[in-house]
């Protein structure tokens, strides 16, 4: 079953734009990641954040948590067309939980 | 090249006619799982291993069987497809666990008929 939700589903963006994608928890939680896909390929995992973090950066990624609110945002900041792909929160508390994903079209 | 590896990449069976997918990794990873993937309901979790000979049940294990009796291998068996078990299947591993980062094979999109 899922853990994590998404918003928004789907989310289409120029090239250069900043995307943020939310993810919204209903149990308590150990981490919470977020994975990449590209179309029907595996997923690549992009970061990781543990419960007792608020904020985490890799390159043009910018993670947010918010316990207290069970939820998390990613933010790709200037996009380019490659980061057009699927993205996925996963939940950790003894088990691991994918959401459903949000769709992220780049257009050039 | 560290990777998750899965055969066949695409296949179309019949149902009842038993089919295995394999997954190996070179990572030396002690997890290892299955995932199926679903339009529209994410990824959900079909079994795990956290060892060699030591498996369990994910949120979605009927129909399915594995094994794990190396620690490279996870083999994931179909005894008798059925056409609900049409989707895309990735076999994932970690280093330590389920709460660690998890890589992914490239998938494996079955067809039952």
């Amino acid at each position: 079953s899922q853990q994590g939700e998404e918003d928004p589903q789907a989310l289409s963006i120029q090239e250069g734009e900043n995307a943020t994608m939310n993810c919204s928890y209903k149990t308590s939680i150990n981490n919470l990641q977020w994975y990449r896909q590209n179309s029907g390929r595996g997923l690549v995992h992009l970061i990781l954040i543990r419960s007792n973090e608020r904020e985490k950066h890799s390159g043009r990624l910018r993670v947010t948590l918010d316990t207290s609110k069970k939820s998390s945002s990613l933010l790709i900041t200037a996009s380019r067309a490659a980061d057009t792909a699927s993205y996925f929160c996963a939940t950790y508390n003894n088990d691991m939980r994918f959401g459903a994903g949000t769709r992220l079209t780049v257009k050039p | 090249e560290a990777q998750v590896t899965q055969n066949p990449r695409y296949l179309i069976t019949v149902t009842g006619k038993k089919l295995t997918v394999t997954c190996s990794q070179n990572m030396n990873h002690e997890y290892m799982s299955w995932y199926r993937q679903d339009p529209g309901l994410g990824l959900r979790q079909i079994y795990y291993s956290m060892n060699v000979e030591v498996t369990d049940k994910g949120d979605v294990p009927e129909g399915y069987k594995v094994s794990r009796k190396e620690k490279r291998n996870f083999p994931l068996i179909l005894e008798s497809p059925s056409p609900n078990q049409t989707s895309l299947y990735f076999c994932a591993s970690s280093l330590r666990g389920r709460a660690d980062e998890q890589y992914f094979g490239p998938g494996t999109r079955l067809t039952v008929t």
